[in-house]
C-alpha cells in the first residue's frame, strides 16, 4: 500500500531556533499533503494544505510567517516551525493521498516537538 | 456546529467482547467519506475502514465493521473479538465532496481493552 515517511519522529529544540519536518510520498506522487496539528488527548486540527508548486493554504488562525510550508516536489513536502516557542510544542503530523487511488488518506508516523 | 461528534469519551471492553463506538456527522454535500482511523500511543494514525456515501452496504474489514445508517447520519465502528492490542484512541473522520481533500476529525474515543 501507499506509505507516508515523515522525519524525524521526534525533535527537541531551544526557544528560538527553526525546525524543519519532512513528509515525504514514498511509492506514489502526491500533489497535495496536509498538515495537522495535535494537542494531547485532543484530536487533529488542519494547519494546511500542502500544494506543489504553489504556495500552501493556510487555516484560519495558522500564522503562514511562522509555519512555513514548501511543497517542492511531487513526493516532499516540508513544515518548518520558525523561531520555535514553547508554546508550539506539540505533535505535529501530515498526510497525503492518491488521487487515484484508495479513498483513505495516509499518514507519516508524526514528529513530537518539543521546544524549551 | 461540528461536522463529526464522538460523544465517548472513553469506552471500556473486556478481552473477546464487542464494541460500538459511536460517531455521528453532518454534511449537507450528498458526496462524501468516512473514515475510521485508530491512533495508538505511538501516535501514527492507523486507517481502518472507509465508508462512501453512496455505498449501499456496510464497510467490513477483518473484525471491523462500519455500521452506516445514512438517514441518522451516523458511522459507528463495531469492533468484534476485542483484543488487549486493540487499546487505543480511534478517530471518526469525514471527507466531504469528490475528489481528494482534507479529512475533518471528531474528537476521538479513547479504548481501553482489560484481560
Amino acid at each position: 500500500g501507499a506509505v507516508v515517511s515523515q522525519h524525524p519522529s521526534r525533535v527537541i529544540c531551544k526557544s528560538g531556533t527553526s525546525v524543519k519536518i519532512e513528509c515525504r510520498s514514498l511509492d506514489f506522487q502526491a500533489t497535495t499533503m496536509f498538515w495537522y496539528r495535535q494537542f494531547p488527548k485532543q484530536s487533529l486540527m488542519l494547519m494546511a494544505t500542502s500544494n506543489e508548486g504553489s504556495k500552501a493554504t493556510y487555516e484560519q488562525g495558522v500564522e503562514k510567517d511562522k509555519f512555513l510550508i514548501n511543497h517542492a516536489s511531487l513526493t516532499l513536502s516540508t513544515l518548518t516551525v520558525t523561531s520555535a516557542h514553547p508554546e508550539d510544542s506539540s505533535f505535529y503530523i501530515c498526510s497525503a493521498g492518491r488521487a487515484d487511488g484508495p479513498a483513505e488518506a495516509f499518514f507519516g508516523q508524526g514528529t513530537r516537538l518539543t521546544v524549551v | 456546529a461540528q461536522k463529526i461528534t464522538q460523544t465517548q469519551p472513553g469506552m471500556f471492553v473486556q478481552e473477546k467482547e464487542a464494541v460500538t463506538l459511536d460517531c455521528t456527522y453532518d454534511t449537507s454535500d450528498q458526496s462524501y467519506g468516512l473514515f475510521w482511523y485508530k491512533q495508538p500511543s505511538s501516535g501514527e494514525m492507523i486507517f481502518l475502514i472507509y465508508q462512501g456515501s453512496y455505498d449501499e452496504q456496510n464497510a467490513t474489514e477483518g473484525r471491523y465493521s462500519l455500521n452506516f445508517q445514512k438517514a441518522r447520519k451516523s458511522a459507528n465502528l463495531v469492533i468484534s473479538a476485542s483484543q488487549l492490542g486493540d487499546s487505543a484512541m480511534y478517530f471518526c473522520a469525514m471527507r466531504e465532496g469528490r475528489g481528494y481533500s482534507t479529512l475533518t476529525f471528531g474528537k476521538g474515543t479513547m479504548l481501553l481493552v482489560s484481560p
